[in-house]
């Protein structure tokens, strides 16, 4: 389906590891397009985190990679620091709608 | 270095209509394509148009499309959203970002312009 379903929060403590998922359908993921990831921190605009097949632009550090199978794609991170907290969106290219999808949303909150 | 800036943005009644602009610098702004994203008031983000790097083509979500316009002014470095009709479901921030493609990532992105519709 044309959507792009995250869950709404997710938690971890510092130095632990948390993965956020994003699921998709037949027409973005598993049509073969790439899932980028953006990071929002609070009160600014997104910044993109990694792109593609684990592509991280310069400055963001490796402790943050990316999974995809199927019509479904993971965002990990470990080593997790207070400076991660963040709200954090997959996208995607749908060929029905001829146009972006964006999840939900995450909202990831560091204990 | 890459800069997107967005203007326009403010208060408008429905129904109204309300031009938003994008000034880019920093890259040659013909070789990409550009968008615009909006975030309702604490809620995600929308993708609302895209529009190729010499224009060609322009796709919108289903949610602004028939009343919004994106356009683009290549000699000038600009990028445009000619809204129309609109409601108050069009609230939100409004952002400029740049796209490598179809399927491509959005790599840089502007700080965003307010749009709040109300009467």
């Amino acid at each position: 389906q044309s959507v792009l379903t995250q869950p709404p929060s997710v938690s971890g403590a510092p130095g632990q590891r948390v993965t956020i998922s994003c699921t998709g359908g037949s027409s973005n993921i598993g049509a073969g397009y790439d899932v980028h990831w953006y990071q929002q921190l609070p009160g600014t605009a997104p910044k993109l985190l990694i792109y593609a097949n684990n592509n991280r632009p310069s400055g963001v550090p490796d402790r943050f990679s990316v999974s995809k199978s199927g019509t479904s794609a993971s965002l990990a991170i470990t080593g997790l620091q207070a400076e991660d907290e963040a709200d954090y969106y997959c996208q995607s290219f749908d060929t029905s709608l001829t146009g972006w999808l964006f999840g939900g949303g995450t909202k990831l909150t560091v204990l | 270095q890459v800069h997107l800036v967005e203007s326009g943005g403010g208060v408008v009644q429905p129904g109204k209509s309300l031009r938003l602009s994008c000034a880019a610098s920093g890259f040659s702004f013909s070789a990409y394509g550009m968008d615009w994203v909006r975030q309702a008031p604490g809620k995600g983000l929308e993708w609302v148009a895209s529009i190729w790097y010499d224009g060609s083509n322009k796709y919108y979500g289903d949610s602004v499309r028939g009343r919004f316009t994106i356009s683009r002014d290549n000699s000038k470095n600009m990028v445009y959203l000619q809204m129309n009709g609109l409601r108050g479901e069009d609230t939100g921030v409004y952002y400029c970002a740049r796209d490598r493609g179809t399927g491509a990532q959005f790599d840089y992105w502007g700080h965003g312009t307010l749009v709040t519709v109300s009467s």
